[in-house]
């Protein structure tokens, strides 16, 4: 049973740069066929696209962030990162990680998430 | 940009009862990546129906997908006490969109 869990600092800065790890297990994350994705909420708000990016190191970055988010994927560690950079209180959310079917499908498995609060 | 709609924003409705929510895109778009997913607080999203009519591994056949071009419908033929959640339809145009969500209440 393929299995996901992010990780993080849980509290970061405004202006700063936040790191979220994602760490897969029961499934090779360096699978040609599968993509991986991350996925925020933002309190009271809907889900929100962040990016996604496959094994060859391709990414997909939602417009809306491009230009402050950077994806990586560390296949020996079966490790995903998400840098998003300039952070602001708007980017209070939980992030997920999550298994992308195909490419920019959907997402079947997902992490539980993590809590990230931007504040001083 | 494609914009996707969802209608209603929010339904109340008792265990048994069925439910259908819509999703409408502002162009017609491809079903082969219509997605609908569940969220309930406190979870991960779970994948529903993907290709606008496929059910996801382990989803009862309570839940159905339709639709094509720029209507799709998620129905749940019986509401269950565990169904109450808000569904999120989404569709990837150049970029992944997430409808704005339907929350299903009692």
């Amino acid at each position: 049973q393929l299995q996901l869990q992010e990780s993080g600092p849980g509290v970061v800065k405004p202006s700063e740069t936040l790191s979220l790890t994602c760490t897969v297990s029961g499934g090779p994350i360096s699978s040609t066929y599968y993509f991986w994705g991350w996925i925020r909420q933002s309190p009271g708000k809907g889900l929100e696209w962040i990016a996604t990016i496959h094994s060859s190191g391709t990414t997909y970055y939602s417009p809306s962030l491009m230009g402050r988010v950077s994806l990586s994927i560390d296949a020996p560690k079966s490790q995903l990162s998400l840098s998003l950079r300039s952070l602001t209180a708007a980017d209070t959310a939980v992030y997920y990680c999550a298994r992308d079917e195909g490419k920019n499908t959907w997402f079947y498995y997902w992490g539980p998430g993590t809590l990230v609060t931007v504040s001083s | 940009e494609v914009v996707l709609t969802q209608s209603p924003g929010s339904l109340s409705l008792s265990p048994g009862d069925r439910a259908t929510v819509s999703c409408r895109a502002s162009q017609s778009v491809s079903s082969s990546n219509l997605a609908w997913y569940q969220h309930k607080p406190g979870q991960a999203p779970r994948l529903l129906i993907y290709a606008a009519s496929s059910r996801a591994s382990g989803i009862p056949d309570r839940f159905s997908g339709s639709g094509s071009g720029t209507d799709f419908t998620l129905t749940i033929s019986r509401l269950e006490p565990g169904d109450f959640a808000v569904y999120y339809c989404t569709q990837y145009v150049n970029s992944l969109i997430f409808g704005p969500g339907t929350k299903v209440d009692i």
